[in-house]
């Protein structure tokens, strides 16, 4: 299966400031990924299909001018938490598609907002 | 609309016994049904899938599920726990098209005492 990354792996930050996670496959190509959000000893939430060369597809309920995504390349799509509150503090978690729709996931990053 | 439903939060087992965590799922069509395995602070890693063919499948770790249309579940089993199996296992169904979005069970956290 793909191999993913994440970057960074936790992250602490103020409130307010804008926080940006990268999500890379390393051995596969991406024309999509997903960006999940985790709350403590809860599944996963999807937050948005990251499309490369167009835009993110955004769940319901999910602002799309706070979690700004851009899909770069066919292997780098980067999630921005913008103006970040205590609130946002979660784990994010990216995934990269296989040949049957299982989704391979990256290591996940903690963010903190103080 | 699509969705999973593991009943079990929460399991204890003792280690070298049985185990057997259950999921049962809502789709409309033909799924495609996954397993994953999340330690703390990590990604999610797959333990199997089931797409077609036969109804039992193997996964990595010793894990095997079976496919029950007629029930609407997917459970998962392993005859001998070890305490490395210790983690949360979350299920998850998903369509067979391209690039699809899953949708997962809310987990089930196993314990395993000595």
């Amino acid at each position: 299966g793909a191999v993913v990354s994440q970057h960074p792996s936790w992250v602490i930050c103020k409130s307010g400031t804008s926080v940006k996670i990268e999500c890379r496959s390393l051995d596969f190509q991406a024309t999509t990924m997903f960006w999940y959000r985790q709350f403590p000893k809860q599944s996963l939430m999807l937050m948005a299909t990251s499309n490369e060369g167009s835009k993110a597809t955004y769940e319901q309920g999910v602002e799309k001018d706070k979690f700004l995504i851009n899909h770069a390349s066919l292997t780098l799509s980067t999630l921005t938490v913008t103006s970040a509150h205590p609130e946002d503090s979660s784990f994010y978690i990216c995934s990269v598609p296989g040949s049957y729709n299982e989704q391979f996931f990256g290591p996940g990053t903690r963010l903190t907002v103080l | 609309a699509q969705s999973v439903t593991q009943p079990d939060i929460h399991i204890t087992v003792s280690e070298g016994a049985s185990l057997e965590l259950r999921c049962n799922y809502s789709y409309g069509a033909t799924p495609y049904l996954f397993w994953y395995v999340q330690s703390p602070g990590q990604g999610l890693q797959l333990l199997l899938k089931y797409f077609s063919g036969d109804t039992l499948v193997q996964g990595i770790k010793g894990f095997e599920a079976e496919f029950k249309r007629s029930q609407s579940s997917f459970n998962l089993r392993k005859p001998s726990v070890h305490w490395s199996d210790a983690a949360e296992y979350f299920c998850a169904v998903g369509g067979i098209g391209g690039n699809e979005k899953l949708t997962f069970g809310t987990g089930t956290r196993l314990t395993i005492i000595p």
